[in-house]
């Protein structure tokens, strides 16, 4: 069975400071590992997934994560926060096989200040 | 290239009245995804189809929900006798099955029962 948590409901920052939103997962097998964001009263957007390449991935707006097989995490960051990355940013882990669904975990909301 | 589209976004019912939900996936992508998410969780995986074939359900798909997708193309969420519990918002997402299994998602159908 596969599980995500993610540490912190919510997390708050100042505009131009870093962003950084912890994932944490468990997989019996080699994960495909994704971070979604969701703006108020709207779907999720994909903003990038490792699938077992290079353990630093990038993704839109300038978020990055980084896959650690040896921590099972994959934390999110972001240089400098801005406040249009005021929404709530999901964890998602799914198996490497030949179709899997996603477990997400409860999310983090990321507010950021002036 | 559109994305995933659902309708209704928002829908307000009475308890014990039906309800149901359609969704376009992305147009090449043969395999169709329901979510439900309530306030303050990450969306829980309820039903996944591919092409026709109804191949995964969640214990969380009680009898009083029935998902279709006929010809492989848009797909029907049917809540049957809802009660207040049923509140949530439910989403679509499709894949393609290919390149790490990326799922795109819709904007979500806002339900909620009175």
């Amino acid at each position: 069975a596969q599980s995500v948590t993610q540490l912190g409901s919510h997390v708050s920052v100042s505009e131009g400071a870093l962003v950084l939103l912890r994932c944490n997962y468990s997989s019996s097998v080699p994960p495909y590992l994704f971070w979604y964001v969701q703006y108020p009263n709207q779907g999720l957007q994909l903003l990038l997934k490792y699938t077992s390449a290079a353990t630093l991935v990038k993704g839109i707006n300038g978020f990055e994560a980084e896959f650690k097989k040896s921590e099972t995490s994959f934390h999110l960051t972001k240089p400098s926060a801005h406040m249009s990355d005021a929404a709530e940013y999901f964890c998602a882990v799914s198996e490497s096989r030949g179709y899997s669904t996603l477990t997400f975990g409860k999310g983090t909301m990321l507010l950021v200040s002036p | 290239d559109t994305g995933v589209s659902q309708d209704p976004r928002h829908k307000i019912t009475k308890r014990g009245q039906n309800v149901t939900f359609r969704c376009d996936p992305i147009s090449e992508h043969n395999r169709l995804y329901w979510y439900r998410q309530t306030l303050g969780q990450g969306p829980e995986f309820l039903t996944y189809f591919q092409n026709e074939a109804q191949l995964e359900k969640s214990r969380l798909l009680s009898d009083r929900f029935s998902a279709e997708r006929p010809k492989g193309s848009f797909s029907t969420l049917e809540i049957q006798r809802t009660e207040q519990g049923d509140s949530a918002m439910y989403l679509c997402a499709s894949s393609s099955g290919t390149s790490g299994n990326t799922i795109y998602f819709g904007e979500g159908s806002w339900l909620t029962v009175v």
